[in-house]
């Protein structure tokens, strides 16, 4: 089983509607949990961070965590055409500083 | 956040040559790590890059093959040893990750390697 599970997609939107991205983890220990975006060509960007059970907003950003599922997700409201990307969510378990990284989402936004 | 840059961005290189990556951040951190990217593939940690003592080396990464250095608290290089197309990737250096600070890391731009 993989330490972090993500759909590789695409996941196809229209402008306007609502990106939903999820990922799960195996680690029951997992502490902070991560969401990065890449551009192609580009390096990941981080976008936001949850330790938390609940909701994180920041602006178009949700990111939400559930530890008893072992489930975080992303929503992106409002979704723009620059919006497409992939999403990675990444992981960091307890008393380790490194981060595991799912396999990423590709999230595409049509006009 | 940290503002990390890198260097070179891009190389081509001759199979059985080695490539050195350097890697700077605008300000002091604990933590450095280096990653590999292939052609549509995810990111795998190669070490963890430690402030005056050897890097961690993650399974499947040796040191003879990817030797670290890790001078000061801003600044690390990778070296790629006797390259093979099967390195040509993207590398990539991040800095944060400290507990303390909730683990969150920061990636420079990379570095795209070629090797013929």
């Amino acid at each position: 089983q993989k330490e972090v599970e993500q759909n590789s997609g695409p996941l196809s939107v229209p402008e306007g509607a609502i990106a939903s991205l999820n990922c799960t983890y195996s680690d029951r220990g997992s502490q902070s949990f991560f969401w990065y975006r890449q551009y192609s060509g580009k390096s990941p960007e981080l976008i936001m961070s949850i330790y938390s059970n609940g909701d994180k907003e920041d602006g178009r950003f949700t990111a939400q965590l559930n530890k008893a599922s072992q489930y975080v997700s992303l929503l992106i409201r409002d979704s723009q055409p620059s919006d497409s990307a992939t999403y990675l969510c990444a992981v960091r378990t307890y008393n380790t500083d490194k981060l595991i990284f799912g396999t990423g989402t590709r999230l595409q936004v049509f006009p | 956040s940290a503002v990390i840059s890198q260097k070179p961005s891009r190389d081509i290189c001759q199979r059985g040559t080695s490539l050195t990556i350097q890697c700077q951040v605008d300000s002091q951190v604990t933590m450095m790590f280096w990653y590999r990217q292939q052609p549509g593939q995810s990111l795998t940690l190669i070490a963890t890059a430690n402030q005056g003592s050897e890097a961690t080396y993650e399974s499947g990464f040796v040191i003879d093959k990817f030797p670290i250095s890790r001078p000061n608290l801003t600044f690390s290089t990778l070296t790629v040893s006797n390259l093979s197309p099967e390195d040509s990737s993207i590398y990539l250096c991040s800095a944060g990750g400290q507990p303390a600070g909730g683990g969150e890391q920061y990636f420079g731009p990379g570095t795209r390697l070629t090797v013929t």
